[in-house]
């Protein structure tokens, strides 16, 4: 299994500032992405998804950057705020068949 | 989220019990799944199902065991637990009908295993 360490990477930015959250994928097969945002005592809660023919996604506050070359994702929050302090994890999927593959997570850390 | 439930929310056993945890679902979805998340590390699959008596094993099936009689229901079981299944576990679902592959995940169960 995995042995990634007991310490998430931790990304602390300041209050209404926009954070940027990264996250390499494995599989160039892979066409469809999702980020999931776990507070505290909670479940993975969906963000935002985004399918491989897409470099772009927008939702409420948040933006989904895929760059398939590098096999990159980027999770864009902005005017960041306490509310968005958590754990953040993308989530790669293959060929439609709702098996996902989860990253190892990035804490966000907001200073008031 | 409500619509996907867990039980029990906490769980003290000791090595050797049977334990199992149960996971309902309101949504009406075909797909559930179990998976696992230890600290710092991201969540795996442990089983999977594709619809009622339909059993998926995921990654780390070892020392598990799961139930689908019923759409809304996916129980997963520990017939003799040990120590270093203490972990936080998630039950997702998730519907080929909808128009997007997202997994719903349930609040999750703390199991300690003394």
């Amino acid at each position: 299994g995995e042995n990634v360490g007991l310490h998430l990477p931790t990304l602390s930015v300041q209050e209404g500032d926009n954070s940027i959250i990264n996250c390499a994928y494995s599989n160039s097969a892979s066409d469809y992405f999702i980020w999931y945002k776990q507070e505290s005592g909670k479940g993975p809660q969906f963000i935002i998804d985004i399918r491989s023919n897409m470099d772009k996604r927008q939702g409420q506050r948040v933006t989904v950057l895929l760059n398939k070359t590098v096999k990159h994702l980027s999770l864009q929050i902005a005017a960041t705020q306490p509310g968005d302090s958590a754990v953040y994890f993308c989530a790669e999927n293959i060929d439609a068949g709702n098996m996902l593959t989860f990253g190892g997570g990035t804490r966000l850390m907001v200073k008031p | 989220d409500a619509d996907v439930t867990q039980t029990p929310r906490n769980r003290i056993t000791k090595t050797g019990k049977r334990i199992m945890l149960e996971c309902s679902q309101t949504k009406g979805h075909d797909r559930m799944y179990w998976y696992r998340q230890d600290p710092g590390l991201g969540l795996r699959l442990i089983y999977y199902s594709f619809d009622v008596k339909d059993i998926n094993k995921g990654e780390i099936s070892d020392g598990y065991s799961v139930s689908r009689q019923a759409q809304a229901k996916f129980s997963l079981s520990l017939e003799s637990a040990i120590p270093n299944q203490t972990a936080l576990y998630f039950c997702a679902t998730s519907s080929p009908r909808t128009s997007t592959d997202t997994q719903y995940f349930g609040p999750g169960t703390r199991l300690t295993v003394l």
